[in-house]
């Protein structure tokens, strides 16, 4: 079983600042398997990154995916207000799914 | 509007059973592999059970094998999870998502298969307390 390990677990940052969250697998993961989701309290998550690369549908550039193998990264160029939420990763396996645990961006 | 809207939470005893429902819409729901994905209160999101397009595949998570059953009515365009001997720790909100497929050519024959899950519901609430 594949095991996604987000870092950090919370990042605290101001507006207009840039954030890195990385998400390191337990064995090598094909890129076109990695998915990023971010999700705000109260609701579903959105899928923002699929690919590891590519962004989803109405997502601003902003955000950006990157990595192969065991190491990926998800990075917001600029911290705009609506990006302070939970961020996962997650893997697709013939016989299952994996979520990383997730990083927290709040507010500084 | 392609929406899904999860149904059938509530309270239950532990070693309770419960079934969730799943109904899709504004998509061509046979087509597609379905997924139930949990977040207990306060943690991350936990993968459940995963059923492809025409119920051949199924799987489960290792948490929920044997317990929980997932099945769909493709007529009714319906997504459903049949859980029983549930446990306190069965306690979250209950997500259906689907499941992408997109096949993009990479020339000379190869092929990549990008498998993500696009759309989400609002999710269910289960609470399993005495």
């Amino acid at each position: 079983e594949i095991v996604l390990t987000q870092s950090p677990g919370t990042l605290s940052l101001s507006p207009g600042e840039r954030a890195t969250l990385s998400c390191r697998a337990s064995q090598s993961v094909s890129s076109s398997y990695l998915a990023w989701y971010q999700q705000k309290p109260g609701q579903a998550p959105r899928l923002l990154i699929y690919g590891a690369s590519s962004r989803a549908t109405g997502i601003p550039d902003r955000f950006s995916g990157s990595g192969s193998g065991t190491d990926f990264t998800l990075t917001i160029s600029r911290l705009e207000p609506e990006d302070f939420a939970v961020y996962y990763c997650q893997q697709y396996g013939s016989s299952r799914r994996t979520f990383g645990q997730g990083t927290k961006v709040e507010i500084k | 509007e392609v929406q899904l809207v999860e149904s059938g939470g509530g309270l239950v005893k532990p070693g309770g059973s419960l079934r969730l429902s799943c109904a899709a819409s504004g998509f061509t729901f046979s087509s597609y592999s379905m997924n139930w994905v949990r977040q207990a209160p306060g943690k991350g999101l936990e993968w459940v059970s995963s059923i492809s397009s025409s119920s051949s595949y199924i799987y489960y998570a290792d948490s929920v094998k044997g317990r929980f059953t997932i099945s769909r009515d493709n007529a009714k365009n319906s997504l459903y999870l049949q859980m029983n001997s549930l446990r306190a720790e069965d306690t979250a909100v209950y997500y259906c998502a689907r499941e992408e497929l997109q096949i993009a050519a990479a020339g000379t024959g190869v092929f990549y298969y990008y498998y993500y899950m696009d759309v989400w519901g609002k999710g269910t609430t289960v609470t399993v307390s005495s």
